[in-house]
């Protein structure tokens, strides 16, 4: 089956912990991407990676980290410096011309 | 500034009637389109798009889209809604972006349909 998955689909963390959510893709896609989402609001992006080995800066990127060592993965970190973590976090694929996304079923992250 | 706007938060209808969804956009170019949609605690499932060609588009579960070029606006209709359509519609537009592409997203419009 081709998909991306994303995991774990809940995650709790204590205050000042950093955390790291899973997203592999078997698609073969060029392109990932994290958005946060938040209850009345849109997606709003995190960080995105063109190619293996490179990512750029989303519009809300303070407080987060990413790595893309293999193409088929693009794991997203949330730092003890992100304020406000709390929400429901989307990875997506897609082809370099993003002609179409692909997303996972999402991870709700939950600050206890 | 590049972006997409859906201007209701809201949609509501009774079962059997039509529905549309209003999206608006501004972007530098010609627009690669989408509608997405999402049920709760789930990801975004794609419904259509619009590249080139046909302004009218038709995609998955019955749902079709008109782009309108002079109006800047790809609105998602559906001739007759259906209460399993009930869910929060995302409008998004390609952008061109250093190094490649992204999508944007609009806010989403939730859509109500009443037995």
């Amino acid at each position: 089956d081709g998909g991306i998955t994303q995991s774990p689909k809940y995650l709790f963390r204590k205050e000042g912990q950093n955390v790291t959510l899973s997203c592999e893709q078997n698609l073969n896609h060029d392109a990932m991407y994290w958005y946060r989402q938040d209850p009345g609001q849109g997606l709003r992006l995190i960080y995105y990676s063109q190619i293996v080995n490179d990512f750029q800066k989303g519009d809300i990127a303070e407080g987060y980290s990413v790595s893309r060592e293999k193409k088929e993965s693009f794991p997203l970190t949330v730092t003890s410096a992100q304020k406000n973590p709390t929400a429901f976090y989307l990875c997506a694929s897609a082809d370099r011309l993003n002609t179409e996304a692909f997303f996972g079923q999402g991870t709700r992250l939950t600050v206890v | 500034a590049q972006s997409v706007a859906q201007p209701e938060d809201q949609v509501n209808v009774a079962e059997g009637n039509p529905l549309t969804v209003k999206c608006t956009y501004s972007v530098s170019g010609n627009p690669y389109l989408f509608w997405y949609v999402q049920y709760p605690n789930r990801g975004l499932q794609f419904l259509l798009k619009y590249i080139t060609g046909d302004n009218l588009v038709k995609g998955s579960y019955g749902f079709e889209a008109e782009f309108n070029k002079s109006q800047t606006s790809f609105h998602l209709k559906k001739p007759s809604a259906l209460v399993s359509d009930s869910a929060l519609y995302f409008c998004a537009v390609r952008v061109i972006n250093t190094g490649g592409f992204k999508t944007i997203f609009g806010a989403g419009t939730r859509l109500f349909v009443k037995a």
